[in-house]
């Protein structure tokens, strides 16, 4: 079985700070891991995956996300925060062979950027 | 690219009606597509993974015949609540899978209410 937890139900950041968002995982394998944010009533957008390769891993709006195998850690992170990052932010995973796999997700963590 | 509509995408209906949602793969084909509900802050919940041109596979606890799905075609699959129930009204999601990119993308999501 494959799990995923965000410890912080909630992140509150001052604009221009760098930020973090922690996800842990569990899977018995080789994993996917994913970082989605979805804004109010809309869907999920797609900012960044890890498959292999470089444990940093870059994607949209100036996010990024570090794997740790050691710690089974997948934390996004963002060196100056902007009052419109303020969303839901969603961590998961799947095993290696791709997203035919299931998703399993974190239970989400809201940012709240402030001025 | 990589963009997932979904129509309508909010609906309200009456009890014991049948609700269909659309879901399509704008600009690429998706061999596979998912059905997600996501209850309010919470996490979502897979339903089923629906696959073109064969029967759909639903999560545990999800009801086949209450929640058909149909995937016609590589860019288009539909989700039928049939005799909707107030219960029933959530917010639910689809997403496709981009197989260049190993990736699920997300539609916006349909709000469905059941009076």
């Amino acid at each position: 079985a494959q799990s995923v937890a965000q410890p912080e139900d909630q992140v509150n950041v001052a604009e221009g700070n760098p930020l973090t968002v922690k996800c842990t995982y569990s899977v018995s394998g080789n994993p996917y891991l994913f970082w989605y944010v979805q804004y109010p009533n809309r869907g999920l957008q797609f900012l960044l995956k890890y498959i292999t390769g470089d444990n940093l891993v870059k994607g949209s709006y100036g996010f990024e996300a570090e794997f740790n195998k050691s710690q089974t850690s997948f934390h996004l992170k963002k060196p100056s925060a902007l009052v419109s990052d303020s969303a839901l932010y969603f961590c998961a995973v799947t095993l290696t062979g791709g997203t035919a796999s299931k998703l399993t997700f974190g239970t989400g963590t809201r940012l709240q950027v402030t001025l | 690219g990589a963009v997932v509509s979904q129509h309508p995408s909010r609906v309200i209906c009456k009890s014991g009606t049948s609700v269909k949602i659309e879901c399509r793969s704008l600009d690429f084909q998706a061999t596979t597509m998912f059905w997600y509900r996501q209850f309010p802050k919470k996490s979502l919940m897979l339903m089923a993974t629906s696959n073109e041109g064969s029967k759909a596979t639903y999560e545990q606890g999800v009801e086949k015949d209450k929640f058909l799905i149909n995937h016609a075609s590589l860019t288009l699959s539909t989700l039928t609540v049939t005799s909707a129930h107030p219960e029933d009204s959530s917010f639910y999601i689809c997403s496709a899978r981009e197989p260049d990119r190993d990736t699920q993308y997300f539609g916006p999501g349909t709000r469905l209410t059941v009076l």
